[in-house]
């Protein structure tokens, strides 16, 4: 089955302890993205990544890392967590054309105390 | 600055009436207009979508309306059915640059 599989659901941590949000797909999407869901917000951008290796800033790039080592993979790195970075998050992919939109993962319910 | 705004932020239907959300962009670059739905849990999914060649499209009881001269575009769900309660969000952006801004979403109910 072609999906975006995001790990963990749910995380409650504390502030400053650093953690990681894995993200892989099944579909060899060039595509990738980070995106972070608040309520009256929507859907922002945090990270995304046209390829292997190609990284960039999206519209709240802030207190996060990303990297693309290979191209099924993209975690999401808090290297230093604050209660502003609570939040539901999702990892999206498609090819580098989206001809079929985004691919989005089930979520990962993050709360930092 | 909100690249793509959306309205209702919640909406409250009875069954058979009809939905309609509204989003409005200001870039005039943007030529590609996907709505996603999102029940709770879930990831959006890919509904239905438009590029500006067209007024309307179609998708079974979902049609999505294109104004490109007033930079709007907006979704109606027909016959709306309480299997369509769910979050909808519309986005906007360049195709070919796979770069899209999202609305902040509406929470559709559809009363039995």
């Amino acid at each position: 089955e072609a999906q975006v599989t995001q790990n963990p659901r749910y995380l409650i941590t504390v502030t400053g302890k650093k953690l990681t949000v894995t993200c892989s797909q099944n579909m060899n999407h060039e595509y990738m993205s980070w995106y972070r869901q608040d309520p009256g917000l929507g859907l922002r951008q945090i990270y995304y990544s046209m390829n292997v290796e190609v990284t960039d800033k999206g519209d709240v790039p802030e207190g996060y890392k990303v990297s693309r080592k290979e191209k099924r993979n993209f975690p999401l790195i808090l290297e230093s967590p604050s209660p502003n970075q609570t939040s539901l998050y999702f990892c999206a992919s498609s090819p580098a054309i989206p001809n079929y939109g985004y691919t989005f993962g089930s979520g990962t319910r993050l709360t930092v105390v | 600055q909100q690249q793509v705004k959306q309205s209702p932020q919640s909406l409250i239907v009875q069954k058979g009436g009809i939905s309609i959300i509204n989003c409005a962009y200001e870039n005039t670059a943007f030529d590609y207009f996907p709505w996603y739905q999102q029940f709770p849990g879930k990831g959006p999914a890919l509904l239905i979508a438009i590029r500006p060649d067209v007024s309307e499209k179609k998708e079974g009881r979902f049609t999505i309306s294109f104004n490109k001269s007033a930079k709007q575009f907006s979704l109606h769900i027909m016959d709306s059915q309480p299997g369509d309660s769910a979050t909808y969000f519309c986005a906007a952006g360049q195709y070919n640059f796979n770069k899209f801004y999202f609305g902040s979403g509406t929470k559709l109910n559809v009363k039995p």
